[in-house]
């Protein structure tokens, strides 16, 4: 069974830091890897997705790499600014068949910029 | 791109009664479709998938059902429903082609169960 771990469950900066938030599965075969920010009371929104094939992506201020070796997944967020508040949440894509997938969860991490 | 839209945004419902949850995809045609459940501390849970019209599998055994009576159109349901039942229900869709694979999500659903 695929498991998807984020560390931590939550984080509090102070505006304009630099941050890394952790995401570990147990599974090596994935097919790509998805980070997700949610607001409170919100659906998800896709941020960055990384093939398995890749090794990083970038979009303005985030960066997400992916280490299948090792079953890691960071993502990073430059000059952090209280609207980046939210839940982050790390998603691997599994085969269940042909070239359909499904998406592991891990449980979010909780993140507070303070101005 | 698409668009994904779920009703009722929020609703409250006496243990017993019926539910009738509903998501529409525009702006892409014969989509994966998936509904999750998301409970405070236990992350996001994939409740169904279906990969087409009438096509659809259980991932847990529970309380709740879904259908797919058009391409487009995903429908969750229960005949009774439990204080468990409550939750946040999202609908989900994935974009395949050239090798990519991506879920985009709707607004989701607040069900309360009283």
């Amino acid at each position: 069974k695929q498991e998807v771990t984020q560390i931590p469950a939550a984080l509090s900066v102070p505006e304009g830091e630099n941050l890394v938030l952790n995401c570990s599965f147990t599974d090596s075969a994935i097919y790509n890897l998805q980070w997700f920010r949610q607001d409170p009371g919100k659906g998800l929104t896709s941020l960055l997705l990384i093939q398995s094939s890749q090794r990083e992506q970038t979009s303005g201020r985030l960066n997400a790499s992916l280490d299948k070796s090792s079953g890691r997944s960071t993502l990073y967020i430059a000059a952090s600014q209280p609207g980046d508040s939210a839940t982050y949440l790390c998603a691997a894509a599994f085969s269940y068949g042909g070239s359909n997938y499904k998406l592991t969860f891990g449980k979010g991490t909780l993140l507070t910029v303070n101005p | 791109s698409q668009t994904i839209h779920q009703w009722p945004a929020t609703l409250v419902q006496p243990v017993g009664s019926p539910l009738s949850l509903e998501c529409t995809v525009e702006g892409t045609s014969n989509p994966n479709l998936y509904w999750y459940r998301q409970a405070a501390g236990r992350g996001l849970q994939l409740l169904f998938y279906s990969i087409g019209i009438d096509q659809i599998s259980s991932e847990v055994p529970q309380n709740l059902s879904a259908s797919r009576p058009q391409d487009r159109q995903f429908i969750l349901s229960s005949k009774k429903l439990l204080l468990s039942d409550s939750g946040f229900y999202l609908c989900a869709c994935c974009v395949k082609g050239q090798g990519s694979y991506e879920q985009y999500f709707g607004p989701g659903t607040r069900l309360t169960v009283t």
